[in-house]
C-alpha cells in the first residue's frame, strides 16, 4: 500500500532563517506531488505541483520554492522566512490529476 | 474567477441524525469532484468522489450527489456519530487536469 510521510511534524523558526521541509511517498511510482498551505481556519491553497522529476509547477508568488530531486521526493524551501509564511503546511499525492490526493498528517510552521 | 465554494461554514447535528453539506461550483468544464474530511492537527483525508458523468455515489454512511444543472455538490452521512465531527471540504478537478480547487471547508459538530 502507499503511504506518505512529512516531517518534521512542528517546527518554530525566526524570521530570515532558511526552510526545508521533506516529503515522500512509498509504494507507488512517478505520482503527481502537491504542496499546500493552510491557514487557521482556512482553505488549502496549492503552491507547487510536480508531475516528474524536477519539473515543478508553482501556483502564487512567495518566497518559497519547490524541489523534487527524486521520483517520490518533494522538498519545500526557503532561503529566509517570512512573518507570513506561519501555517500549516501539507504534502500530498496523486495517481494522476483527476484522481484522490492522498495527505500527509503535515507540518505545523510557525515563524517568531 | 471560478471557485469552489460552501454554503455553510458550520453546521450542528445531533448523534444518529443525518448531516448534509453543500458545496457549490461555478466551473461548468469541471468533471471531478471529491469530498475530504479534516480533524484538527491532521491532513485531509479523502472520503468519497464523483464524476460528472454520475448523479449519485454512495460508501459506507456516506452519498455524495452531484447535480450539474445548477452546480452544486452534497455530501450526505447517515446517523452521525460524534467521530464524524471535523471539518469537511469539496474539491473541483481544474482545467489543468492536474490539481485541484478546495472550497472553505464546513465545520461538523456532532452533539450527544
Amino acid at each position: 500500500s502507499q503511504t506518505i510521510h512529512q516531517w518534521p511534524a512542528t517546527l518554530v523558526q525566526p524570521v530570515g532563517s532558511p526552510l526545508s521541509l521533506e516529503c515522500t511517498v512509498e509504494g507507488t511510482s512517478n505520482p503527481n506531488l502537491y504542496w499546500y498551505r493552510q491557514a487557521a481556519g482556512r482553505g488549502l491553497q496549492l503552491l507547487f505541483y510536480s508531475v516528474g522529476i524536477g519539473q515543478i509547477s508553482s501556483e502564487v508568488p512567495q518566497n518559497l520554492s519547490a524541489s523534487r530531486p527524486q521520483d517520490r521526493q518533494f522538498i519545500l524551501s526557503s532561503k529566509k522566512l517570512l512573518l507570513s509564511d506561519s501555517g500549516f503546511y501539507l504534502c500530498a499525492w496523486s495517481v494522476t490529476g483527476d484522481q484522490p490526493q492522498h495527505f500527509g498528517d503535515g507540518t505545523r510552521l510557525s515563524i517568531l | 474567477g471560478e471557485s469552489v465554494g460552501l454554503h455553510l461554514p458550520t453546521l450542528s447535528v445531533q448523534e444518529g441524525d443525518n448531516s448534509i453539506i453543500n458545496c457549490a461550483y461555478s466551473n461548468s468544464a469541471s468533471d471531478y469532484f471529491i469530498w475530504y474530511k479534516q480533524e484538527s492537527g491532521k491532513g485531509p483525508q479523502f472520503i468519497i468522489d464523483i464524476r460528472s458523468n454520475m448523479d449519485k455515489r454512495q460508501g459506507q454512511r456516506v452519498t455524495v450527489l452531484l447535480n450539474k444543472t445548477v452546480k452544486h455538490l452534497s455530501l450526505q452521512i447517515a446517523a452521525t456519530q460524534p467521530g464524524d465531527s471535523a471539518v469537511y471540504f469539496c474539491a473541483e478537478n481544474r482545467d489543468s487536469g492536474y490539481a485541484l480547487n478546495f472550497g472553505k471547508g464546513t465545520s461538523l459538530l456532532v452533539t450527544p
